[in-house]
């Protein structure tokens, strides 16, 4: 089946513009998650959703960003007045369910920020 | 403070021979490990896990060790091949004080493994 997509894969912003990144999750998973991938790091959490709440956002680094899957399924991550420090790979996952055993995520390929 | 720490950058491993990638992490509350592996431009593949409560999971060629006294976990590759090439994660995961957990994952640094034919 169809597994995490995200998209833009790649995404050039200048200092100061806001950018909105999507992710579609694997197909009624319950759980979506957003990390971010520095050069030569491990991902970061940022947030978590269980369907359409956003039961942690304690991983942003500032206000200036924001996600949102307000019907549980699409989400998006926007950054606001984007700065350098901003650029990175952001990973989102997804799971069926995460109150079991299995806390297996499944990954989408990272969209690439540069801010210049 | 890095709670989840992969000290070696990288290592490399001829063909056929183990490959052996560590792990060490900080915090006691966790209970659940999982490795991942990534290739350039796409994002990390689920590999192989472990509950706190074992010490062995096996899968393959893929054995996961945990020796909890140590925090410490390692992956064995046997035997490897040069499509194991690539930046192997391992994470952790904690189940919260109210008995529910969404699985947030804390991963380490990363070690690239080459597999050299």
């Amino acid at each position: 089946g169809a597994g995490v997509s995200q998209s833009p894969r790649y995404k050039v912003a200048k200092r100061g513009q806001d950018v909105a990144l999507r992710c579609d999750p694997i197909s009624g998973h319950v759980s979506l998650f957003w990390y971010q991938q520095a050069l030569g790091q491990g991902p970061e959490f940022l947030t978590y959703f269980q369907n359409e709440a956003q039961l942690d956002k304690s991983g942003l680094p500032s206000d200036r960003f924001f996600a949102e899957r307000p019907e549980g399924s699409v989400s998006t991550l926007k950054i606001q007045r984007t700065q350098q420090e901003d650029s990175a790979v952001y990973l989102c996952a997804s799971s069926p369910r995460t109150d079991t055993g299995t806390r297996e995520q499944y990954f989408g390929p990272g969209t690439r920020l540069t801010v210049t | 403070d890095q709670q989840v720490k992969q000290n070696s950058p990288s290592l490399s491993v001829q063909e056929g021979r183990i490959s052996i990638l560590n792990c060490d992490y900080t915090n006691s509350m966790f209970d659940y490990f999982l490795w991942y592996k990534k290739y350039p431009a796409e994002g990390p593949t689920f590999l192989i896990s472990i509950s706190s409560i074992k010490d062995k999971n096996e899968d393959g060629r893929f054995t996961v060790f945990l020796n909890k006294s140590a925090k410490h976990l390692s992956l064995h590759i046997v035997p490897s091949q040069p499509g194991d090439s690539a930046v192997y994660f391992c994470a952790a995961s904690i189940l919260n004080a109210g008995g529910t957990s969404y699985g947030k994952l804390t991963f380490g640094q990363g070690t690239i493994l080459t597999v050299h034919p």
